[in-house]
């Protein structure tokens, strides 16, 4: 069962666009993480959130954690070329080892 | 930094052989996992192990075993590779140890093609 829904499923911009990516659940999670993967590549984490209404910046991207800890979005500011990739979203559910993970958004930035 | 790293980037095995693939992590993390990764599925949990000599089925284990015989190295094991079993597997690694306890830590992966 894919407990996390990531929204949009592709998202194609050009450069210098604004973008948001959405993580939705109906389960609370205790924390949850942001990665970003290249073709070929193993995912790299970029953040973790774990207290609801968290806000944390890195550079361009903004990732909030929602008040009752069952979703988050992360929204990418001027996205440059560089930004593309496959974002993933995971969550670590109140209890256990393993994380959950949605199918990703796949972020192709064109100049 | 955490590295996480994969024996082989690139297999490819013909059906009915066995097949292992190796995950060494330099971090002393107490938790390690391994995934299989495929177009429109997403990462899906095969095993993950959270000590030396103990493993756990993850959500889809049927054709795989692993072993766990040292902290820093989780062994992914295809015992008879079939077509099916062609795909992209992560290995990764996490700790108990600090705050973000849950946050894994990715290797870089390795595609394997089954024939």
């Amino acid at each position: 069962t894919q407990l996390l829904e990531q929204s949009p499923q592709f998202l194609s911009i050009q450069e210098g666009e604004n973008l948001t990516v959405y993580c939705n659940s109906s389960s609370v999670f205790s924390s949850l993480q942001w990665y970003r993967q290249e073709p070929g590549e193993g995912p790299v984490l970029l953040v973790t959130v774990v207290t609801g209404g968290e806000v944390k910046k890195l550079k361009r991207l903004t990732f909030q954690f929602g008040d009752a800890r069952k979703d988050s979005s992360l929204h990418i500011t001027a996205a440059q070329p560089g930004d593309t990739g496959l974002y993933l979203c995971a969550g670590a559910p109140n209890s256990g080892y393993a994380l959950n993970f949605g199918k990703g958004t796949s972020l192709l930035v064109t100049p | 930094d955490v590295k996480v790293t994969q024996s082989s980037r690139y297999l490819v095995k013909r059906t009915g052989e066995k097949v292992f693939l190796e995950c060494v992590q330099d971090m002393d993390h107490e938790n390690m996992f391994w995934y299989r990764q495929d177009p429109g599925l997403g990462l899906r949990l095969i095993y993950f192990s959270y000590d030396v000599k103990m493993k756990e089925k993850g959500d889809i284990p049927e054709g795989y075993s692993v072993s766990r015989e040292k902290k820093e190295r989780f062994s992914l094991i295809l015992e008879s590779a079939s077509t099916n079993q062609t795909s992209m597997y992560l290995c990764a690694s996490s700790s108990r140890r600090d705050r973000d306890q849950e946050t894994q830590y990715f290797g870089p992966g390795t595609r394997l093609l089954v024939l």
